[in-house]
């Protein structure tokens, strides 16, 4: 499995950008980087996946960089509501199902 | 999300008792997943299943068996639960209708086990 390492935590002050860096140095060339964010203890939420291009939906936008081996998770305008736990991940498929392997992800704490 | 409901979404039990945890798709989702959260390890995946009675044992799989007998539904039993089984548990389903697409969680079971 490719290991994903991140800080444990950050801060960002509201309605700034937060950038959530993770590092992904033995992912594959056809694993995908995927961010799920946890808040309260509910099921993970997914944010954004992605392989080798940058992506943006409406919560976030992801960067990849050119060897792959890191990736930032980019929320452009943080509220309180974006305080949880991040997780970055790499799901590694296989036919008989996928594993989606847990770090300890970034605790995220958006200040007033 | 995605149509999963987990039940119960608490649950004290004694230890050496049986428990049964259950986790309700809508969605016709394929693959389901069991996954537990513990402090200190984040969510490590316990089973998983690829289909109607086809299932396969995860990292931390010992002390759980699992059955799906209809694609809507995956149980996992604690045959004799054990404090250490303490946990909160989430079930996960995967629609598999692109290669890259994202599972989807419920929204957990918290079991204490005294």
């Amino acid at each position: 499995d490719a290991k994903t390492t991140q800080p444990t935590s950050m801060d960002c002050a509201e309605g700034r950008a937060a950038n959530l860096p993770c590092n992904h140095s033995t992912i594959s060339g056809n694993e995908y980087v995927y961010w799920y964010r946890q808040i309260h203890s509910q099921g993970p939420q997914y944010i954004i996946h992605g392989l080798k291009n940058n992506e943006t939906n409406e919560m976030a936008s992801l960067i990849i960089t050119e060897d792959r081996k890191s990736s930032t998770l980019i929320l452009p305008h943080a509220t309180l509501r974006d305080t949880a736990v991040y997780y970055c991940i790499v799901l590694e498929r296989m036919t008989s199902g996928s594993r989606l392997t847990f770090g300890e992800g970034t605790q995220l704490t958006v200040n007033p | 999300d995605a149509g999963i409901t987990q039940s119960p979404r608490h649950k004290v039990t004694e230890t050496g008792t049986p428990v049964t945890l259950r986790c309700h798709q809508t969605e016709n989702h394929r693959y389901m997943y069991w996954y537990r959260q513990d402090p200190g390890h984040g969510l490590r995946l316990i089973h998983y299943s690829y289909g109607v009675k086809d299932t396969d044992k995860g990292e931390v799989s010992d002390g759980y068996s699992v059955s799906r007998s209809k694609t809507e539904d995956f149980l996992l039993t604690l045959e004799s639960a054990t404090s250490s089984q303490t946990s909160v548990y989430f079930c996960a389903t995967d629609p598999r209708d692109t290669y890259n697409s994202p599972l989807h969680f419920g929204n957990g079971t918290r079991l204490t086990v005294t």
